[in-house]
């Protein structure tokens, strides 16, 4: 393991309340990715970014914002908007060579609110 | 809608039996497929991509254009294959951005 970190580990909020979860990669990638993971629904993508100082929102945006002020990090802030914080986020970042595509992950962060 | 379905969310099966987990997608052009692995306590990580016609830990995947499946097979599961795998298509022209199904978990039972 290795290469892309994310912290904490686990985080507890109360409703009302902005967090942000950090990803830090120091794997050389252009391109990092956050998602959700829920119970039975896989992976949800949250935001993504391809290259620093630029990012995309993905399927489920609504209630979360991102940075990418620097090419390792890209850090997810879960605002009060969100209305159904509490679940598993995961981070990724990937590399993509001609044919060659591979997203590497993170071990996540669990958030609860309380 | 591009989506991926897996439409068994727990496969049970006893050590030595085949195991084969499903998964379909919807999208008309040509995705590049993946299977990812999630085992206890570690990293999701890539088990397979069709691209490569590979087989890891004895499992192997057949693109079937025709069907749009990409099914995950293994004629002998073992208990270490016990995981959570998700089927996950992307497309380039989309940021290379990766769909994921819902996910199956496998049990192998001794």
């Amino acid at each position: 393991d290795g290469g892309i970190t994310q912290s904490p580990k686990y985080l507890f909020r109360k409703e009302g309340q902005n967090v942000t979860l950090s990803c830090e990669q120091n794997l050389n990638h252009d391109a990092m990715y956050w998602y959700r993971q829920d119970p039975g629904q896989g992976l949800r993508l949250i935001y993504y970014s391809q290259i620093v100082n630029d990012f995309q929102k993905g399927d489920i945006a609504e209630g979360y914002s991102v940075s990418r002020e620097k090419k390792e990090s890209f850090p997810l802030t879960v605002t009060s908007a969100q209305k159904n914080p509490t679940a598993f986020y995961l981070c990724a970042s990937s590399i993509s060579r001609g044919w060659y595509n591979e997203q590497f992950f993170g071990p996540g962060t669990r958030l609860t609110v309380l | 809608a591009q989506r991926v379905t897996q439409p068994e969310k727990l496969l049970s099966v006893f050590k030595g039996a085949p195991v084969e987990l499903k998964c379909n997608y919807s999208y008309s052009g040509s995705p590049e497929l993946f299977w990812y692995v999630q085992y206890s306590r570690q990293r999701l990580q890539l088990l397979l991509r069709h691209i490569s016609r590979e087989s890891i830990k004895g499992f192997t995947a057949d693109l079937n254009k025709g069907e749009t499946s990409f099914h995950l097979k293994k004629p002998f599961a073992q208990e270490e294959d016990s995981a959570m795998y998700y089927c996950a298509f992307l497309i380039k022209a989309a940021g290379n951005k990766l769909t994921f199904g819902g996910g199956t978990r496998v049990l192998v039972k001794p």
